[in-house]
Formats: structure tokens, sequence, C-alpha cells
């Protein structure tokens, strides 16, 4: 079946622009993760999805971040007023359930702000 | 704060040889650990999941130890190959086991040469 995507795979913007970066988590998967990669370093938590409700959100930098998951299953990250160090790769995650289980990732979303 | 520290100098070997990576963890002890692999422009694949009450794991050839006394993983892939090549990411499940939430390592990168 169909892995996690996400759309787009690259997104340019200036600074101070607003953006969307969606994610189609795998079809039954009621556990959604957004992290956010830095060259050279790990994926970094930013908030995590249950269902339809941000169960975690401690890993927002701010409040120009707001993700949303309306019918549970495709999310939506939202960055308002983007700064040129929110240029970063930002992947999506999905689990069948919380807890130790599996993330499977999709290819992630290139955010450059100019 | 929850750290997780990996090697992030680059490990290069040679074909056949046992590759062995180290994960390190501080302040507390998480209920699991996840390795994962990542491809330059890919999200990163799970590759396996050790529980806190498990002293070994293993995958063909992969191999995964635990220590809680140590605060320490080591990865080990036996009989590398070029296609093992790859940055190698650690990650754990925080103070909260129930949640999925996953704090990475920086990653170490693989480089297996021929």
């Amino acid at each position: 079946g169909a892995g996690v995507s996400q759309t787009p795979s690259n997104k340019v913007t200036e600074k101070g622009k607003y953006v969307e970066l969606r994610c189609d988590p795998i079809s039954g998967h009621t556990a959604l993760y957004w992290y956010r990669q830095s060259l050279g370093q790990g994926p970094e938590f930013l908030i995590y999805f249950q269902g339809t409700g941000a169960a975690d959100d401690s890993g927002l930098p701010n409040d120009r971040f707001f993700a949303v998951r309306p019918e549970g299953s495709v999310s939506t990250l939202k960055i308002q007023r983007t700064e040129r160090g929110d240029s970063a790769v930002y992947l999506c995650a999905s689990s069948l359930s919380p807890g130790a289980y599996e993330q499977y990732f999709g290819p992630g979303t290139r955010l450059t702000v100019t | 704060s929850q750290k997780i520290e990996q090697n992030s100098e680059a490990l290069n070997i040679q074909e056949g040889k046992t590759a062995t990576l180290t994960c390190n963890y501080t302040n507390y002890s998480p209920a699991y650990l996840q390795w994962y692999r990542q491809d330059p422009g890919r999200g990163p694949v799970f590759l396996l999941l050790i529980r806190e009450n498990e002293k070994e794991k293993r995958k063909e050839r992969l191999k995964v130890t635990f220590d809680t006394t140590l605060k320490q993983s080591l990865f080990h892939i036996t009989a590398s190959q070029p296609a093992d090549s790859a940055t190698y990411l650690c990650a754990h499940s925080g103070g909260s086991s129930n949640t999925g939430k996953l704090i990475f390592g920086q990653g170490t990168t693989l480089q297996v040469k021929p």
C-alpha cells in the first residue's frame, strides 16, 4: 500500500509569508507526528496527534507554528510570518498506534525561507 | 534535558567487517529505543526497536543492545556491504512510553568501502 506522502516536496518562500505543509499518513494509522530536521542533525519533535486532537505540541517552537488534523487522517502544518531560521526539512510520520510502535516517515518537505 | 548522543564523526569501514555504532543518553531511562536508517533526501526508515527489559535484539545482519546501567545502546551491522552506507539514527521515547514521541540523536554516517 501507499506510504506516508507529503506535499509539496520543496517550498521556497519569502520571509514574512505564510506556508502550509501537508501530510497524508498511512490509512488506518491513528498516530501522526511532525518533526523538523536541519542539516546534519536528527529529526526534532514538533507535535503529535492522536486522532483529531493534538496530544502533545510541546515541540512547537513558538506561536507562529500551528498544526491541524480535522478528520483524523490528513494533517497540515501551518507556519505564519516565516523566518529564515524556519528553513529545514519538515518530516511527517505515522504509526498504527501511539507508544512503542515503529514510525513510518514521509519523504519530507524542504522549506527554504529567503 | 532529555539528551541523546551519537558519534557525529563518520564511520568508515571495509566491506565484510562489522560496523558498530554507539548511542548514549543521559538524565533518565527511556522505556525503549529505536534505530532508523536515513538515506540522503529521504525520510528515516525503521530498523529495530528494543525495550528497557530487553538486552539484545536481532534482525538478519543487524543487532542492537540496550544497557540501562551504562545508558547506552550499540547497533551492529555484521558482514557489512556498500549498500549499508547511510546515516543511522538512534531515538528514544523520552519520559513517556505511551505517546510515541521520539527524541533523536544527530545520527552517525556509515560509509562501507568495497
